[in-house]
């Protein structure tokens, strides 16, 4: 089973800044890594497919890069809708598919 | 639109049984794999099952192997988890997804529904 983990667990962060979050996974997962937005109450959001491709209407803020076992989501300019809890998502090696533990993002 | 809504859930006594259905519509269905994937309280994101499209495929998370039975209707556009011997640690809210296949992503996602097992 590939672990993912992700850093920090929370990230404080003042409205119109840039958020950076950390995911890593031990082994190669190659591209096959995917960002999604989780707001209580609501259907997870998938953000990020293939590392760094936008999903479908998700804004240009939203940006991915890595490959292998590092990955990085960057949110460009927080707005207060984007406050919420981000989780990555490896589906090269399955199953079982296997999730980071969550970074929440809060305002600082 | 794509909609995933799922529903069944809620509280039972450990041992028993409940089964969560996922209705979908505004896409292929039959064409699209499902998972479920559940968030216990207070913790993340747990892949619990997966069925192939043509239910040909299924697999399941260690936690629940033996006790769940994943299954699906595309006739009727339902997705099915059918839980027994619940357990207090099964206490979460269970979401489902849809997936093209191997190599994607789960694209879209349900609301959820909450099971709580407890005495």
């Amino acid at each position: 089973e590939i672990v993912m983990t992700q850093s920090p667990d929370t990230l404080s962060v003042s409205p119109g800044e840039r958020a950076t979050l950390s995911c890593r996974a031990s082994q190669s997962v190659s591209s096959n890594l995917a960002w999604y937005q989780h707001k209580p109450g609501q259907a997870p959001r998938l953000l990020i497919y293939g590392a760094s491709t936008r999903a479908t209407g998700i804004p240009a803020r939203f940006s991915g890069s890595g490959s292998g076992t590092e990955f990085t989501l960057t949110i460009s300019g927080l707005q207060s809708e984007d406050f919420a809890i981000y989780y990555c998502q490896q589906y090269n090696n399955w199953p079982p598919w296997t999730f980071g533990q969550g970074t929440k993002v809060e305002v600082k | 639109e794509v909609q995933l809504v799922e529903s069944g859930g809620g509280l039972v006594q450990p041992g028993g049984s409940l089964r969560l259905s996922c209705a979908a519509s505004g896409f292929n269905f039959d064409s699209y794999e499902m998972v479920w994937v559940r968030q216990a309280p207070g913790t993340g994101l747990e892949w619990v099952s997966r069925i192939s499209a043509g239910s040909s495929w299924t697999s399941y998370a260690d936690s629940v192997k033996g006790r769940f039975t994943i299954s699906r209707d595309n006739a009727k556009n339902l997705l099915y988890l059918q839980m027994n011997s619940l357990r207090a640690e099964d206490t979460a809210v269970y979401y489902c997804a849809s997936y093209f296949g191997s190599g994607w992503p789960f694209d879209h996602w349900g609301q959820g529904t909450l099971v709580t097992v407890s005495s």
